[in-house]
């Protein structure tokens, strides 16, 4: 059974650019959730994905949006990236039930300059 | 507006002593708690979880205290060890809907 992969695992932009960050999920796992954790905080809650439709999102603007497929791997996209968004991304996949609990991957760290 | 709060940053214990690490909570909604600890460079790992219908939850060394009348709760591991140190975080959910609030973390370090 693998675990929860994300790609890349450092990326650098520059301002105004775009960037598309990827999770593959754990086997068997047909939910996804999106978190952006700054520096010195905790992880915070973009959104979630269940069998490829949106099922909830935290207070995130729109340019951060996202996709998951039919095998259950996900993408986060983010537009007009800000000094801001400067942060690590973790993504987690989960059976889908109520109180299923949540693998992580590594995460994908990205610097905005 | 911060839902989950730990408000101690760090701490440090004695090899073989007991790590009490604090989380209080605002969100009356939340039914639903966990622990997670996170060591450098990886994604945060489940550690252990708590319904709001009990108030006690043990896992081997680790145990979970639920106090819903003051919305804290706490992780209690005993007996410490080096491989403990890493940043634990408390986390809530509620209605069985998997968005989770996270805490801003603790770092435990356990001396040897």
């Amino acid at each position: 059974e693998t675990g929860v992969t994300q790609s890349p695992t450092h990326l650098i932009k520059t301002r105004g650019q775009q960037v598309t960050l990827r999770c593959s999920s754990q086997s068997g796992h047909n939910t996804v959730s999106w978190y952006q954790q700054a520096l010195g905080q905790g992880p915070q809650f973009i959104f979630q994905y269940y069998r490829e439709e949106e099922n909830g999102r935290g207070n995130f603007p729109p340019r951060f949006s996202g996709l998951q497929f039919p095998n259950y791997s996900s993408e986060l996209n983010v537009n007009a990236l800000e000094l801001d968004d400067s942060a690590l991304y973790l993504c987690a996949s989960s059976g889908g039930g109520a109180g299923e609990t949540q693998y992580f991957g590594p995460g994908t760290r990205l610097l905005v300059l | 507006d911060q839902q989950v709060k730990q408000n101690s940053p760090s701490l440090s214990v004695q090899e073989g002593r007991i790590s009490i690490l604090n989380c209080d909570y605002t969100n009356s909604m939340f039914d639903y708690f966990l622990w997670y600890k996170k060591y450098p460079a990886e994604g945060p790992t489940f550690l252990i979880s708590i319904s709001s219908i009990k108030d006690k939850n043990e896992d081997g060394r680790f145990t979970v205290f639920l106090n819903k009348s003051a919305k804290h709760l706490s992780l209690h591991i005993v007996p410490s060890q080096p491989g403990d140190s890493a940043v634990y975080f408390c986390a809530a959910s509620a209605g069985g809907y998997q968005k989770v609030t996270f805490g801003t973390g603790t770092k435990l370090q356990v001396i040897p």
